[in-house]
């Protein structure tokens, strides 16, 4: 069974047409993160959220907003995705975030910008 | 400097090879370690923790030597399933998990 889930699975958008991501998990975890990962790249953490908490990454860009409106659902949203932003972008969650916790990911959703 | 910093690869290796990949860290303050695999367009998956006293999984072997701020995998008898990019995984402090690039290998009959 799928334990986090994310859609959808391939995006397709134009440049600077706002788009929404979502991920969803059946694990009950406090912490869902969301990662930019490029082609041949390390996963980039763009933010967090402990519970309601909201935790942004110093160095991630404005143009990345997230929405965790409930323990199950985190949505990232670009507000005007450039061609820079095409990436696969991966969903995960922890129990707790404590260091020796692993992280579970989604499949993760491919986002192209035309 | 990176963060996480692993071999660049690829590695290409025949089956039945063993097969090592390093790892070095640079905030000496991490205190967990991971690898972790991601097969061509997939998610990261985790493959095993990395202990202190170092730990065995099967055909995996991972060390660590904090001292050197030091991670390797190694894997034996690779089999052609085991093709993928292995990723190196600092976890500094809570919530806070950082990457490496990744290093990838190919297992060929």
């Amino acid at each position: 069974d799928a334990m986090v889930i994310q859609n959808p699975r391939y995006q397709v958008t134009q440049f600077g047409k706002p788009v929404t991501l979502s991920c969803s998990q059946t694990l009950n975890h406090n912490v869902m993160y969301w990662y930019q990962q490029k082609s041949s790249q390390a996963p980039k953490l763009l933010f967090h959220y402990y519970d309601k908490d909201f935790n942004n990454e110093a160095d991630t860009p404005d143009n990345f907003q997230s929405r965790r409106p409930n323990t199950s659902f985190c949505f990232l949203d670009i507000r005007s995705p450039g061609l820079g932003d095409a990436a696969m972008y991966l969903c995960a969650t922890s129990r707790d975030g404590m260091q020796q916790e692993t992280q579970y990911f989604g499949p993760g959703t491919r986002l192209l910008v035309l | 400097r990176k963060e996480v910093e692993q071999d660049p690869g690829p590695f290409n290796v025949p089956e039945g090879a063993t097969v090592a990949f390093n790892c070095t860290y640079s905030n000496s303050a991490s205190q967990s370690f991971f690898w972790y695999r991601q097969d061509c367009r997939k998610e990261p998956k985790l493959l095993m923790s990395v202990y202190s006293s170092g730990n065995e999984d099967g055909r995996f072997t991972a060390q660590l030597n904090r001292a050197s701020q030091y991670i390797s995998l190694l894997i034996r008898d690779s089999k052609l399933s085991d093709s993928a990019t292995y990723l190196c995984v600092v976890n500094r402090n809570n919530n806070d998990m950082r990457f490496g690039a990744g290093t990838r290998l190919t297992v060929k009959p």
